[in-house]
């Protein structure tokens, strides 16, 4: 069985301070993708990243890098000099199926309220 | 990136009255449809995968004659909630995939049920 784990349930910092969300995952497959989405106060889930077992490239994008990690399990994401803006939950999630069939669930971490202060 | 619209974004309703929330796939053609439900502060958990044309796949514990789930074309996924109760007040919220090998699974905002 699959399962994703934020031990992070609350992060509160200040603007323009750097911040790290923590993501370890448990999965029996070897082909897998990972994901971190963004839900802000209204509801939506942003997509922000995805990433497959065989690419273990860390990926910068703007503010954001992430850092995947086969060895230890985890796929934690950075956000740089961070902003007001930024306050929301963060839910990292796993996919066990990329073949393309019927079953592509996604199993989401419990989620990372981050709140940024100005 | 695709676009799913969920409607409505937010509902109120009488305990014992149904509640259909419709998950729409504006751009493509979506042969699978995810519904998941969100507590307050709590994770999104899987409720059932829709199948077009065919019947839903439920999760373990998720009652399929108490959230009805059809998938009549490629582009419009619904779920009714039937003779609602207020411990069904929840935050649903679906996903859609484009037909075809290794895509995408886009999200729709969400639906906020409050049964009274």
């Amino acid at each position: 069985a699959q399962k994703v784990t934020q031990a992070q349930t609350e992060i509160s910092v200040v603007e323009k301070e750097d911040v790290t969300l923590d993501c370890v995952y448990e999965t029996r497959d070897t082909t897998y993708y990972l994901f971190w989405y963004k839900q802000p106060p209204s509801g939506e889930l942003v997509f922000l990243i995805r990433r497959n077992s065989f690419d273990e490239q860390n990926e910068i994008s703007g503010r954001y890098s992430w850092n995947f990690q086969k060895s230890t399990s985890s796929f934690n994401f950075t956000i740089t000099a961070s902003q007001v803006v930024d306050s929301a939950v963060y839910f990292c999630a796993l996919s066990e199926d990329t073949s393309g069939g019927s079953n592509y669930k996604l199993t989401f971490g419990k989620g990372t309220l981050l709140t940024v202060n100005p | 990136g695709a676009v799913v619209s969920q409607h409505p974004s937010r509902v109120i309703c009488k305990s014992g009255t149904s509640v259909k929330i419709e998950c729409r796939s504006l751009d493509f053609q979506a042969t699978t449809m995810f519904w998941y439900r969100q507590f307050p502060k709590q994770s999104l958990m899987l409720m059932a995968t829709s199948n077009e044309g065919s019947k839903a796949t439920y999760e373990q514990g998720v009652e399929k004659d108490k959230f009805l789930i059809n998938h009549a074309s490629l582009t419009l996924s619904t779920l009714t909630v039937t003779s609602a109760h207020p411990e069904d007040s929840s935050f649903y919220i679906c996903s859609a995939r484009e037909t075809g090998l290794n895509t995408e699974a886009f999200f729709g905002q969400g639906t906020r049920l409050t049964v009274v």
